[in-house]
């Protein structure tokens, strides 16, 4: 199993560009989850996903979509990219609920917007 | 505003040491506590998990919560300089299922 895979691993955007950050598991995990993790912080939580088409907002979701067609494969959109969401990315997923099982971590995506 | 607070560090131990790392949370609902580390520029990954009140011990390493202080630490025996990563708690959120609320994390640094 590869686990969470995401790409790019790094990114350079020019303000008010667009971009998808790709994430995929192969572990048939119905959660998903994306943070960000800002220089010296605790991650965040963007957006999370419980199944195929369920999405729902965490704490810091303004500037990003997210959408779940299928269980393997939960993309991050960031539209009109600023400054400030320059961040590392992280994709995570777990089988169950957060109560019941970890989550796995995917390597990472780092964004910098200029 | 649910909390999650760590002291950031560095806590610089020597080797063969036992380094004790203390989180506290805000929220009285929390049910589980977890503790991640992450090496630089990696992503984080599990090393302990604690649902009940007490210590849970896993090798060298040795969860503790006690709900009533609203406190979770992790206790690292023997500590080698490969344990020099920042740690991350992470706590769940009473009432919201599927998030968690992470810390800033601690800095260990483990001297040889």
């Amino acid at each position: 199993n590869a686990g969470v895979t995401q790409t790019p691993k790094f990114r350079i955007l020019k303000i008010g560009q667009s971009m998808t950050l790709q994430c995929a598991q192969d572990m048939n995990h119905n959660y998903m989850y994306w943070y960000r993790q800002d220089p010296g912080m605790g991650l965040k939580l963007i957006y999370y996903s419980v199944g195929a088409g369920i999405t729902d907002k965490g704490e810091v979701p303004n500037g990003y979509n997210v959408s779940r067609s299928t269980t393997e494969d939960f993309p991050l959109r960031l539209e009109l990219a600023a400054p400030s969401q320059t961040s590392v990315y992280f994709c995570a997923s777990s089988p169950t609920g957060i109560g019941q099982e970890t989550q796995y971590f995917g390597p990472g995506t780092r964004l910098l917007v200029l | 505003q649910k909390e999650v607070e760590q002291n950031s560090g560095p806590l610089s131990v020597p080797e063969g040491a036992i380094a004790s790392l203390n989180c506290t949370y805000s929220d009285r609902g929390s049910q589980s506590f977890f503790w991640y580390r992450q090496y630089s520029g990696k992503s984080p990954e599990l090393i302990m998990f604690i649902y009940s009140n007490g210590d849970k011990e896993d090798g060298r390493f040795t969860a503790q919560l006690n709900k009533a202080s609203q406190y979770v630490s992790l206790l690292i025996r023997d500590s080698q300089p490969s344990d020099s990563a920042t740690y991350l708690c992470a706590v769940d959120s009473w009432g919201a299922t599927n998030k968690l609320i992470f810390g800033t994390g601690t800095l260990l640094a483990v001297q040889p």
